[in-house]
């Protein structure tokens, strides 16, 4: 089966940096998203990284380790909109490259 | 700039009751997918459609039928609603996943089941 892990909730504070970690065992692997959902709506792409290393977007960067099966989401200069849950995604590889979603992270920004 | 539009946002059934959840796209995407999100449990995929005229089971296939039978529409049916059946449910577009573009949600549609 597919296997991905992040932490339930966590929280920080305004104006401060945030990692959102997250761990996957899955069967094949050919990219890994993250979304960024408020509470009653719709997710919302964040950033994708299919290579190791990392991709920068403004205040938000996601890195990924394919060997360790690990990627983290930093969030920089943390403001009270960015209290929402975080999900990581992974795209297996092979046939329709099905994409798996983790149980996503509740960030709570706090002032 | 619409992107995909899910109809009804909100419903209320009665156990045994049938219904269609509308989704529609405009972005000429060849994919489409029907999720559910419950507490605790994340996104799980419940049908998904590579093209029109194709539909495929996902994770969750049990109790829900689909039909894609024009590119932009997906619909979702009940055909019997049950108590477990009660949960958000998002619909999704996205071009071809070769093509490393991410899935595009609508606002979901909350349903509950009574």
């Amino acid at each position: 089966g597919q296997n991905i892990d992040q932490p339930t909730e966590m929280t920080a504070t305004e104006g401060a940096i945030v990692q959102i970690n997250c761990t996957y065992q899955t069967s094949g692997f050919n990219g890994l998203f993250w979304y960024q959902q408020h509470a009653g709506e719709a997710p919302t792409f964040l950033s994708y990284n299919v290579l190791d290393g990392l991709e920068e977007k403004g205040r938000f960067s996601s890195f990924l380790s394919r060997s360790k099966g690990y990627s983290y989401l930093l969030l920089k200069e943390l403001q009270m909109k960015d209290s929402a849950s975080y999900l990581c995604a992974v795209r297996l590889s092979g046939g329709y490259q099905k994409v798996t979603f983790g149980t996503g992270t509740k960030l709570q920004v706090i002032p | 700039n619409a992107g995909v539009t899910q109809t009804p946002k909100f419903r209320v059934l009665k156990t045994g009751q049938s219904m269609t959840l509308l989704c529609a796209q405009d972005m000429n995407h060849e994919y489409m997918y029907w999720y559910r999100q419950d507490p605790g449990m994340g996104l799980r995929l419940i049908h998904y459609s590579v093209g029109e005229g194709t539909t495929a089971k996902g994770e969750v296939p049990d109790g829900y039928n689909v039909s894609r039978l024009k590119k932009q529409n997906f619909l979702l049916g009940l055909e019997s609603a049950a108590p477990s059946q009660t949960s958000v449910y998002f619909c999704a577009s996205s071009p071809p996943q070769y093509s490393n573009q991410p899935q595009h949600f609508g606002d979901g549609t909350r349903l509950s089941i009574l």
